[in-house]
Parts: structure tokens; sequence; C-alpha cells
């Protein structure tokens, strides 16, 4: 198994583009999470999804923040339009059992908007 | 509010000693715990998890605690040796319907040879 393979790893961009981040869960996992991580403020998540359904998306920052999973092996997180506050590593994962399981995180993207 | 503690600083520890990080918890009464490892510019691995019924767990070198009087989980790392070094992240959830998973801001190790 690849594990959760998260595109692209490092995106530069200039504020008020906007920007996609995607991602592909292990196949089989049910839940899918979207972290963002800083230094100030660690891990936060963002949005989790289960059998393809937004359960908790309260940890979106704003409505510049949006994602979507058309499937179950596919997901997407767009940022429009984006601003150099939104630089940061954001993290894909996915499990098997809902919450009370470990995750298993992609690589991660780090974006740096300009 | 919610809030996880976990050393900011780096803990070093030379090898061959046993590492002990702390992961403290306030406002919170969590049903699981879980450890993680996380080296750099790469997600968090998943380590550990440890039920509020469970004291004590281990696997190979790693043994986790669990306090719930004390609100406290101990990480601690056996014969600790140079590939060890890396930060130690905590998260705790609770169970009965969705609840979200929060992590603490991990403590960095480092192993020195």
């Amino acid at each position: 198994d690849a594990g959760v393979i998260q595109s692209p790893r490092h995106e530069v961009t200039e504020m008020g583009q906007e920007v996609t981040l995607r991602c592909k869960p292990i196949s089989g996992h049910n839940s899918l999470f979207w972290y963002r991580q800083t230094m100030m403020r660690g891990l936060e998540l963002l949005i989790y999804f289960n059998n393809n359904v937004p359960i908790d998306d309260s940890g979106m920052p704003e409505d510049r923040f949006s994602a979507k999973m058309p499937n179950a092996s596919f997901s997407t997180l767009k940022i429009q339009p984006s601003e150099p506050r939104d630089s940061a590593v954001y993290f894909c994962a996915s499990s098997s059992g809902g919450t009370a399981y470990g995750y298993t995180f992609g690589s991660g993207t780090r974006l740096t908007v300009v | 509010s919610q809030k996880i503690e976990q050393n900011s600083e780096a803990l070093n520890i030379q090898e061959g000693k046993t590492a002990t990080l702390t992961c403290n918890y306030t406002n919170y009464s969590p049903a699981y715990l879980q450890w993680y490892r996380q080296d750099p510019g790469r997600g968090p691995v998943f380590l550990l998890l440890i039920r509020e019924n469970e004291k004590e767990k281990r696997k190979e070198r790693l043994k986790v605690t669990f306090d719930t009087t004390l609100k406290q989980s101990l990480f601690h790392i056996t014969a600790s040796q140079p590939a060890d070094s890396a930060t130690y992240l905590c998260a705790l959830g609770r169970t009965g319907g969705y609840q979200k998973v929060t992590f603490g801001t991990g403590t960095k190790l480092q192993v020195i040879p």
C-alpha cells in the first residue's frame, strides 16, 4: 500500500490566487481528515469526512476554504483567494475506524503564499 | 477551554537511556490517547493508542501510561537510539458520537550518541 498520497508536496503562490491541494486516502479507509500545521498552533483539524460526507467542518478558517470528497479515493482542499497567513503545511490523514483509532497521515503539502 | 501541554523545550538524552515524554491535559475527559512520531518534512506516524480504562500499554521499546486522576500520559522509550530522535505528539479524543481528536504541539527528542 502506498499510504496516503498528497499532491503537490510544495506549492508557492501569490496572494489572491486559488490553491487546490489533493489527497488520495488509503483504500478501504472510510474516514478522511484535513489538518493544518504551523509552529504557533500545531496541528489543527480543518475538516473531517466519513464515508465521503463532511461531518465536521468547524475548523475551516473561513469561507475562503472549501473541501470536497467526490468519492472514496479522492479529496481536495481549496483556498480561494489565498492569503499569506494561509502559509502552513497541510496534511491529509485517513483512518478505518473513525476517531478512536490511529490515523495514517500523508507527507503533507507545504504551502507558501507570497 | 481544553488544553494539552507537552514540553515545548527539546529533550536531550544519552543513547541507551530511557526517554520519558509528558502529556498533560486540562478541561478534558478523554476516552483515549494516541501518541505519534513526526520526522522533519514528514507527516505524523501513529505509534500507540491507550484507552481510559488501560493504565499501561507496551509496544517493543515503547511504553505508555495513562493516569486520568493526574490528567497525564507518560511516553517512555527504553534503550533509546539516535534513530529515535524526532518530535513526539500526543492526541486526545472522546468516544460516544463524533468528537474531535485534539493534538498537542509535540516534544522534540534528541538522542545523543
